[in-house]
């Protein structure tokens, strides 16, 4: 198994450009998360899907889009980039089984985004 | 609003020496914590908490969790230089699956 894989890996951008960030997993998680880093603020929530074609907002989602149109992938969209976008982007998994709906997310290896 | 605060920022200890880190939290509906650790890129699994007072135990790690006083903390013995790292926790609120992150705590173990 892969786990969670990311692409791409890095990227650098011009203010007011697009791009996507995928995220891909093959352990047949239902949630998936999408989270940025930055130096000093520790892990921070954009957005996160429950199940395939449902999304919702995290604790930062403004400039950011999502979707997870298929349960295995889940994808984030920066529609006009800006500087203050630029960070250390995080994807991971979670799941739920018969006993427990709550359990530990695994983590991609990350992409660097760079907004000049 | 949620929030979740862990200390020290940062810590340098000698091989061999036992630290204790800290994570307090305020998380509405809170259902489980999370320890991870974060070497160079993406954080790896550690713990999960979700009783109050029942030590998880790993090697030389361990932690607890006291649904009271809502806090934990993650214990690291005999510290080796293979421990620096960023020690993350989480704590995980019922019915939304998500998780709030502390700001971590950047471990340095000096040979």
């Amino acid at each position: 198994n892969a786990g969670v894989t990311q692409t791409p890996k890095f990227r650098v951008l011009k203010t007011g450009q697009s791009m996507t960030l995928l995220c891909a997993q093959d352990m047949n998680h239902e949630y998936m998360y999408w989270y940025r880093q930055d130096p000093g603020m520790g892990l921070r929530l954009i957005h996160y899907s429950v199940g395939e074609g449902t999304t919702a907002k995290g604790e930062v989602p403004d400039g950011y889009n999502v979707s997870r149109l298929k349960k295995q992938n889940f994808l984030l969209g920066l529609e006009s980039a800006a500087p203050s976008q630029t960070s250390v982007y995080f994807c991971a998994s979670s799941y739920r089984t018969r006993t427990s709906a709550y359990n530990e997310q695994f983590f991609g290896p990350g992409t660097r985004l760079t907004v000049l | 609003e949620d929030k979740v605060v862990q200390s020290p920022l940062s810590l340098v200890v000698h091989e061999g020496d036992t630290v204790t880190l800290n994570c307090s939290y305020e998380v509405t509906n809170f259902r489980s914590l999370l320890w991870y650790k974060q070497e160079k890129k993406a954080p790896t699994f550690l713990f999960m908490l979700t009783s109050s007072g029942i030590e998880k135990k790993s090697g030389r790690l361990s932690s607890i969790l006291d649904k009271k006083e809502l806090f934990s903390i993650l214990n690291i013995t005999a510290t080796q230089t293979g421990d620096s790292a960023v020690y993350l926790c989480a704590g995980g609120t019922s019915g939304t699956y998500k998780y709030i992150f502390g700001t971590g705590t950047r471990l340095k173990v000096l040979a």
